[in-house]
This record gives structure tokens, C-alpha cells and sequence, in this order.
């Protein structure tokens, strides 16, 4: 299985301020269709998990401007370039190359 | 529009034995890799089981031989039987839609609730 691992656990941003999360891959998530099979998701409180990116760096429709990913390979990145008081909850990336479908440990954000 | 709605869940015994659904509109079941979720009380995801357009199945290894996902095409409607329950699949269960070919959930369910104790 590819082990997904996330840091930091969690996070306290001002509103207004960066922040970003790391995604390591145990293995390469490049496929032989050229595309990279990583997502990220954010699960607020007391809600099933939303779409944010996939692809690495493609965000869903209605995904605001504000949220981007980065990266290749086995390291990724996703970026809040001004945190919201919305964008509190926790946020997994999830590999979806091979089965099982893999996530991270998730990390929560939460507003200073 | 998409949505799903999972139902089916409750209060059951180890060893037990129960069935989920998930009734999908905005879309026909059959045309998408659907999948389920689940998530322990308090902790991450975990991915249970998908079912491809070609009808083949998977599991992860700590469900395999005890849950079966199947799907209704007529009623547009994704299953989980789950049966020989244990306590560690306590969690709740969501049901996902993939999207451009990927078992990435694109759309997700808003959970039912399974809890395994005596």
C-alpha cells in the first residue's frame, strides 16, 4: 500500500496570513497516462469531506482562487495564500494511483 | 444536481450483520466508479471498497470476506453489506462518486453511522 504522510499535524493561522501543508507519497504517483493522482480534500467540522484539487494542482469548480497545489512525484503541497475563518477544519490528501485509495493522517487548521 | 444519501446505519452487535445504502440522482450509478468511505470516531479516512463501471469489485484488506458492495441500477442505488461485524468497524460510512474515470471521490455522501458494541 502507499503510505501517505502529512505534516504538520496541525496549524494556527491568523486570518489573512499563508499557510501550507506537506504530502509525502511512499511511491511515485506519476502514471504511465501522464497524469499525477493526488488530491486534497477539507472536512469541516461535522461535514463529509469537500474536493479541493486533484491532480496535484487543478482545483474543483467553485474551489477558491486562494487555495493551490504544487508539486511532483512523491512531494506535494497545498497552499491557502490568505486563511479564512471557512477554511477551519482538517485537510487530507489522498493517492489514488493504485488501490487501496490511501489518505494522509490529515491536518487540522484552525484560526488564531 | 448530484447527491447521494447513505441510510442503513445503527446500532448492531460483533458478529452482526447489516446493510448500508446509498441512494444516488443527478447521475446513474452505473456510470461512475463509486465507492465507500469511512472514518472512525475522531479519527482519518479510510478507504472500504469500490465498485468500477465493468461491474469488478475491491476491498481493503481489513474488510475483505466480510463486505460485499453492490449496486442497483434500476433504483440508483449503492450497497455495503456488511456482515461478521467487528467492534473496529465502528465508524461513519460515506458513499463517493468518482468523476473522469478516477475512484477519487468527486461527490460524497453526508454519512450514516455504524457502531458495533454489545
Amino acid at each position: 500500500d502507499i503510505v501517505m504522510t502529512q505534516t504538520p499535524l496541525s496549524l494556527s493561522v491568523t486570518p489573512g496570513q499563508p499557510a501550507s501543508i506537506s504530502c509525502k507519497s511512499s511511491q511515485s504517483l506519476l502514471h504511465s497516462d501522464g497524469k499525477t493522482h493526488l488530491y486534497w480534500y477539507l472536512q469541516k467540522p461535522g461535514q463529509p469531506p469537500q474536493p479541493l484539487i486533484y491532480e496535484v494542482s487543478n482545483r474543483f469548480s467553485g474551489v477558491p482562487d486562494r487555495f493551490s497545489g504544487s508539486g511532483s512525484g512523491t512531494d506535494f503541497t497545498l497552499k491557502i495564500s490568505r486563511v479564512e475563518a471557512e477554511d477551519v477544519g482538517v485537510y487530507y490528501c489522498m493517492q489514488s494511483i493504485q488501490l487501496p485509495l490511501t489518505f494522509g493522517g490529515g491536518t487540522k487548521v484552525e484560526i488564531k | 444536481e448530484v447527491q447521494l444519501v447513505e441510510t442503513g446505519g445503527g446500532l448492531i452487535q460483533p458478529g452482526g450483520s447489516l446493510r448500508l445504502s446509498c441512494a444516488a440522482s443527478g447521475f446513474t450509478v452505473s456510470s461512475k466508479y463509486m465507492s465507500w468511505v469511512r472514518q472512525a470516531p475522531g479519527k482519518g479516512l479510510e478507504w472500504v471498497s469500490v465498485i468500477y463501471t465493468d461491474d469488478s469489485t475491491y476491498y481493503a484488506d481489513s474488510v475483505k470476506g466480510r463486505f460485499t458492495i453492490s449496486r442497483d441500477n434500476s433504483q440508483s442505488t449503492l450497497y455495503l453489506q456488511m456482515n461478521s461485524l467487528r467492534v473496529e468497524d465502528t465508524a461513519v460510512y460515506y458513499c463517493g462518486r468518482g468523476d473522469g474515470g478516477s475512484s477519487a471521490p468527486r461527490n460524497w455522501g453526508q454519512g450514516t453511522l455504524v457502531t458495533v458494541s454489545s
